[in-house]
C-alpha cells in the first residue's frame, strides 16, 4: 500500500453541494495536514492535526471542516463552496508535529462549477 | 512577510546539468527542504539542508548558504524523467514550513 492515500482523486460539485475529501496514512505518523495547491502559487496550509487534536487552522473560511476521527485518517468536509476554492487539495504526514519530512498524497483536484 | 522566491520555469536539454535557485526571507531558519512533483502526482522528498554547504544525492545535489538566505538545487546528467515541478520550502523559527511557488523544469531531447 501507498504510505498517503487520498479519494477521491478527481471531484466535480456544484457550489450547493456538500462533498467530502478523505486521506488515510500507512506510515503510523503522529501529524496529519491538509494543503491547497493553485497554480502558480505556494502551498497553503490548511489544517493540522497532531494525535488526533487540531492544533492549527490558518484562517480556512468555514465552508471547509477538518474531521481527525484517528491518528490514521483525515476527512475534509466541502460545504457551499466558490468557485474560487477549485484547486489540489493535498493530504501529507509527518512523524512529529514539527516537520521534517513530510509524506504526500497525490491529492484531490476539485473543480466547482 | 516571510517569502521565498524561485524561478517559474526553466528549460534544460537531456544529459546537462541545471541549477534551480531559492533565495528566501523568513523569520528564523531551521532547514531547507526541496521536493519533486510530478504533474498529477505528490510532492516527493529530494534534500534537507540546515547547514551550509552542499549535499549530494546521486545525480542530484542541493546547497545551502544561511547568511546570504541561498539555497539552490543542482541537477546532473538530465535525464526526461527530471522534468517536474521543483518545490523550495524553509522551515522557520515556528517550525512552520514556508514554500516556494514551485519551478516548473522542462526537459528537452
Amino acid at each position: 500500500e501507498t504510505g498517503v492515500t487520498q479519494t477521491p482523486r478527481h471531484l466535480v460539485m456544484g457550489m450547493t453541494n456538500k462533498k467530502s475529501l478523505k486521506c488515510e496514512q500507512h506510515l503510523g505518523h503522529n501529524a496529519m495536514y491538509w494543503y491547497k495547491q493553485s497554480a502558480k502559487k505556494p502551498l497553503e496550509l490548511m489544517f493540522v492535526y497532531s494525535l488526533e487534536e487540531r492544533v492549527e487552522n490558518n484562517s480556512v473560511p468555514s465552508r471547509f471542516s477538518p474531521e481527525c476521527p484517528n491518528s490514521s485518517h483525515l476527512f475534509l468536509h466541502l460545504h457551499t463552496l466558490q468557485p474560487e476554492d477549485s484547486a489540489l487539495y493535498l493530504c501529507a504526514s509527518s512523524q512529529t508535529l514539527e516537520p521534517g519530512e513530510l509524506f504526500f498524497g497525490e491529492g484531490s483536484r476539485l473543480t466547482v462549477l | 512577510g516571510q517569502n521565498i522566491d524561485q524561478p517559474t520555469e526553466m528549460t534544460a536539454t537531456e544529459g546537462a546539468i541545471v541549477q534551480i535557485n531559492c533565495t528566501y526571507q523568513t523569520s528564523g531558519f531551521n532547514g531547507l527542504f526541496w521536493y519533486q512533483q510530478h504533474a498529477g502526482e505528490a510532492p516527493t522528498f529530494l534534500s534537507y539542508n540546515v547547514l551550509d554547504g552542499l549535499e549530494e544525492k546521486g545525480r542530484f545535489s542541493s546547497f545551502l548558504s544561511r547568511s546570504k538566505g541561498y539555497s539552490y538545487l543542482l541537477l546532473k546528467e538530465l535525464q526526461m524523467k527530471d522534468s517536474a515541478s521543483y518545490l523550495c520550502a524553509v522551515r522557520d523559527s515556528n517550525y512552520q514550513l514556508i514554500w516556494g511557488a514551485g519551478t516548473k523544469l522542462i526537459i528537452k531531447p
